[in-house]
């Protein structure tokens, strides 16, 4: 089975600019999740899309949203980038059900630098 | 809420000694824990999860894990380390009663050294 892929893995971008990062999930997989990863910050939850529902939500400023489609392909896209935006994003996929309980498997991630 | 401490942000060990990293967490009754590593450059891959079974958990290359619940710790170990098993090590916990996302410990580096 493929796992998960993202693109673009690197995108170079200006302040107050908008981008939109894709993530397709492993087969079979409904369950979408996006992270953050910062030196200074680690990594931290974005969102989590099932059934292209937003399912769960973490403490992100509204310029970061996201959407899923129903092939479960997913998208997130960040506008007005500021610099603190210049991060590695990781997305993650696991099946249905119980997510607590389901291994999230994570693509290689898109790294954005904001100039 | 959930949260997760990673007592050492670095551990060095040498080649064929065991290795240790420390992971506490809080949660509530029934939290699933996991251990992820992340190679330079790479994505993160799981080396392995407790989730209310055995409370000695083996995982791929060699690591384990034990759940304590009265000490609220998850320490991954590996008797003897290897050159390959330089990377991040990141410690996560998932609650059912706080939602469906993932919280990340900080991370420990692990440096090998030959």
């Amino acid at each position: 089975k493929a796992g998960v892929t993202q693109t673009p893995r690197y995108l170079i971008k200006t302040r107050g600019q908008q981008v939109t990062l894709s993530c397709s999930p492993i087969s079979g997989h409904r369950s979408v999740s996006w992270y953050q990863q910062t030196p200074g910050q680690g990594l931290q939850f974005l969102f989590e899309y099932f059934s292209e529902t937003q399912r769960n939500k973490g403490n992100f400023p509204g310029r970061f949203s996201g959407r899923q489609f129903s092939n479960s392909r997913s998208e997130m896209n960040v506008s007005t980038l500021e610099l603190g935006d210049s991060a590695l994003y990781l997305c993650a996929s696991s099946l249905p059900g119980l997510a607590q309980q389901e291994t999230q498997y994570f693509g290689p991630g898109t790294r954005l630098l904001v100039l | 809420a959930q949260s997760v401490t990673q007592l050492d942000s670095h551990v060095s060990v040498s080649e064929g000694t065991p290795v240790l990293l420390r992971c506490n967490y809080s949660s509530s009754y029934s939290p699933s824990l996991f251990w992820y590593v992340q190679h330079p450059n790479k994505g993160l891959q799981l080396l392995l999860k407790y989730t209310s079974a055995a409370t000695l958990v083996k995982g791929i290359n060699g690591f384990e894990a034990e759940f304590k619940k009265s000490e609220t710790s998850f320490h991954l170990t590996k008797p003897s380390a290897h050159m390959s098993d330089a990377a991040e090590y990141f410690c996560v916990v998932s609650d059912l009663n706080y939602g469906q996302n993932f919280v990340f410990g900080p991370g420990t580096r692990l440096s090998v050294l030959p």
